[in-house]
């Protein structure tokens, strides 16, 4: 079973759009990290944040802002007033920190290509 | 600069030939892994080294070796490459739980 879920496979939207990224992601681990990660075109692999499962508060940072929801599961990532330097394959990943699991190691989602036209 | 590098950046070769993917960091991070992109896939683990001379496989281990007999360096050998090891592999580096960084990835093309 996938540990990191990313549903959306592809979104287009117009510049200037909202638009928000979903994660959920299953553990059974009570220490875990969560992540997101960019990958433009280019193909390196640039990242954008990290939280940890006791600090369930939402961060922003510019543009980016991401809701962390222990509750259900989900790290959702949200662009506000997209651009097209934006357009990227997001990644949303999962480590787990308890004992037994491989420290460091990361699950990721799928990936979700954004598209965003002039 | 320090950092994270992995050599060659492009390889194209043939079915059944050996090929060796370098990684290389500079901070001295004990944990290092590979990891392979596929469509549709995303990152899948193929093995880690929690320090020099300690490797464990991951998720996608078949047909690859690694060695670490220096923090710093960590090959990825394919032994014998197929078609199906046609990917993007990137190499990241850790210590202890902070922020796992990745290399610059390496295109593999096995024809």
């Amino acid at each position: 079973a996938q540990k990191v879920t990313q549903a959306q496979t592809e979104i287009s939207v117009v510049e200037k759009e909202d638009v928000t990224l979903d994660c959920v992601y299953e553990t059974r681990d009570t220490t875990y990290y969560l992540f997101w990660y960019k990958q433009p075109p280019s193909g390196e692999l640039v990242f954008l944040i990290r939280r940890n499962s006791f600090d369930e508060q939402n961060e922003i940072s510019g543009r980016y802002s991401w809701n962390f929801q222990k509750s259900t599961s989900s790290f959702n990532f949200t662009i506000t007033a997209s651009q097209v330097v934006d357009s990227a394959v997001y990644f949303c990943a999962l480590s787990e920190a308890g004992r037994g699991s491989t420290l460091g190691r990361l699950y990721f989602g799928r990936g979700t290509q954004l598209t965003v036209w002039p | 600069d320090a950092g994270i590098t992995q050599s060659p950046r492009y390889k194209i070769t043939e079915t059944g030939r050996q090929v060796t993917l370098m990684c290389h960091q500079t901070w001295s991070h004990s944990y290092m892994f590979w990891y392979r992109q596929d469509l549709g896939h995303g990152l899948r683990l193929i093995y880690y080294s929690a320090a020099a001379d300690i490797t464990d496989k991951g998720e996608v281990p078949d047909g690859y070796v690694v060695s670490r007999s220096k923090t710093e360096n960590f090959p990825l050998t394919l032994e014998s490459a197929t078609r199906s090891q046609t990917s993007v592999y990137f190499c990241a580096s850790l210590q202890g739980t902070d922020t796992q960084y990745f290399g610059p990835g390496t295109r593999l093309t096995v024809l």
